[in-house]
């Protein structure tokens, strides 16, 4: 049974730049939750994906974006990235919205910006 | 911003030893939950308490949940070296939302 997925596992890029980070649920799992981890830091939420719709969202700029497929699948894009992007982002999944489950998580992307 | 604050901000102690880390927070929740993050690596779910609750424990665990303090902590007995790594509490709100802390850097010596 796989658990969640994300790739790429490492990702480059420079200011200005766009990033698109990808995440595949635990199987039977149809809710994604996104996060940004900085270094030494807890994770902090970005949004949360239900039924293919954004359904909560952290205190994120708008250049943070995403969308989920019908298979359960997300994706994180992020625009005009800035240095204080560098972090650790991490995908996790869960069964039902406002569940109060506990999350599955993926091991990351690491995130690099120049 | 967080929620949950993470005291002691490390600990390292000899391996057999007991670990407690504690949590607070801010705010009404619906339950409070506890990772383990390996270096490099994503969190791993340990356990989760309701607000109702006020003790549980998994194996080698032992969380308390105090909503009147609200506080809480994590008891890890008998530690291994496989211990060693940071632990996040986790607090879901009314829309069980998680806000995470900034979490224990835990070191286990062999």
């Amino acid at each position: 049974d796989a658990g969640v997925t994300q790739s790429p596992t490492h990702l480059i890029k420079t200011r200005g730049q766009q990033v698109t980070l990808r995440c595949s649920p635990k199987s039977g799992h149809d809710t994604v939750s996104w996060y940004q981890q900085a270094l030494g830091q807890g994770p902090q939420f970005i949004f949360q994906y239900y039924e293919e719709e954004e359904r909560q969202r952290g205190n994120f700029p708008d250049r943070f974006s995403g969308h989920q497929f019908p298979n359960y699948s997300s994706e994180l894009n992020v625009n005009a990235l800035l240095l204080g992007d560098s972090a650790l982002y991490l995908c996790a999944s869960s069964r039902g919205q406002l569940s109060g489950q506990p999350q599955h998580f993926g091991d990351g992307t690491r995130l690099s910006i120049l | 911003s967080q929620q949950g604050e993470e005291d002691p901000q490390a600990l390292s102690i000899q391996e057999g030893e007991n670990a407690t880390m504690n949590c607070s927070y801010k705010t009404s929740i619906n339950n409070l939950q506890w990772y383990r993050q390996n270096s490099g690596r994503g969190l791993v779910h340990l356990i989760l308490i309701r607000s109702n609750e006020r003790e549980k424990h998994s194996g080698r665990l032992r969380v308390t949940l105090d909503t009147s303090k609200k506080s809480s902590s994590l008891l890890i007995t008998a530690s291994r070296a496989a211990d060693t790594a940071s632990y996040f509490c986790a607090t879901a709100d009314s829309n069980y939302q998680l806000i995470w802390g900034a979490g224990t850097k835990l070191i286990i010596k062999p």
